[in-house]
């Protein structure tokens, strides 16, 4: 199966900060990355496919990048609503394999 | 508006069985693969089952072959997952989602509440 690794593991920062959050694939996976936002007691919520695509309602500040075994994304302006934990997620593959998330707290 | 909601969760013994179930509305179900993804407590998102559009196909994360059963009732807007032989270790909160992308390889788009499945003595 496809391991997927997210860096960091918690991420502090403050409202206005620009924020990276790194995905790493254990195999080269195109660019069938997705990325996913979860609030406490929620469901998680699609941001990106396609490790780029903006999903329809997502603000621009997020950005997805990244192709093969490498992807990020950016949060340009840090917003109090964009308070969660992020998911990547690979769709290469049926293991349809999730990294182990990262939580942006406030700083 | 696409809606997904699951029932059928509760507490359980190890070894029993439970049925989840999730209703689908706001779209055409028979055109979208349907997918369980779960979350333990506290525990990040592992993907548990997927179901192609038409019932034919059916594939499975290893923890879970040979005891959950995913199906679907297209006629009924429902989704369902047949857990048997549960064990302590799928306690957890599954998540209904719809699977959009294509050609098996599926990001998820639209996720329901959730129902939890507590396995415990």
């Amino acid at each position: 199966d496809i391991q997927m690794t997210q860096s960091p593991s918690t991420l502090s920062a403050s409202a206005g900060d620009r924020v990276t959050i790194t995905c790493r694939a254990s195999q080269s996976i195109s660019t069938y990355l997705a990325w996913y936002q979860q609030k406490p007691g929620k469901a998680p919520k699609l941001l990106i496919f396609g490790a780029s695509n903006l999903e329809s309602g997502v603000p621009s500040r997020f950005t997805g990048s990244g192709s093969g075994t490498e992807f990020t994304l950016t949060i340009s302006s840090l917003q109090p609503d964009d308070f969660a934990t992020y998911y990547c997620q690979q769709y290469s593959t049926y293991s349809y394999t999730f990294g182990q998330g990262t939580k942006l707290e406030i700083k | 508006q696409v809606q997904l909601v699951e029932s059928g969760g509760g507490v359980v013994q190890p070894g029993r069985s439970l049925r989840l179930s999730c209703a689908a509305s706001g779209f055409t179900l028979s055109t979208y693969a349907m997918h369980w993804v779960r979350q333990a407590p506290g525990k990040g998102l592992e993907w548990v089952a997927v179901v192609s559009y038409d019932g034919s196909n059916q594939i499975y994360t290893d923890s879970v072959k040979g005891r959950f059963t995913i199906s679907r009732d297209n006629f009924r807007n429902t989704l369902y997952l047949q857990m048997n032989s549960l064990r302590v270790e799928d306690t957890a909160l599954y998540y209904c989602t719809r699977g959009s992308g294509g050609a098996s390889r599926y990001y998820f788009d639209y996720w329901g509440q959730g129902t939890l499945v507590t396995v415990s003595s």
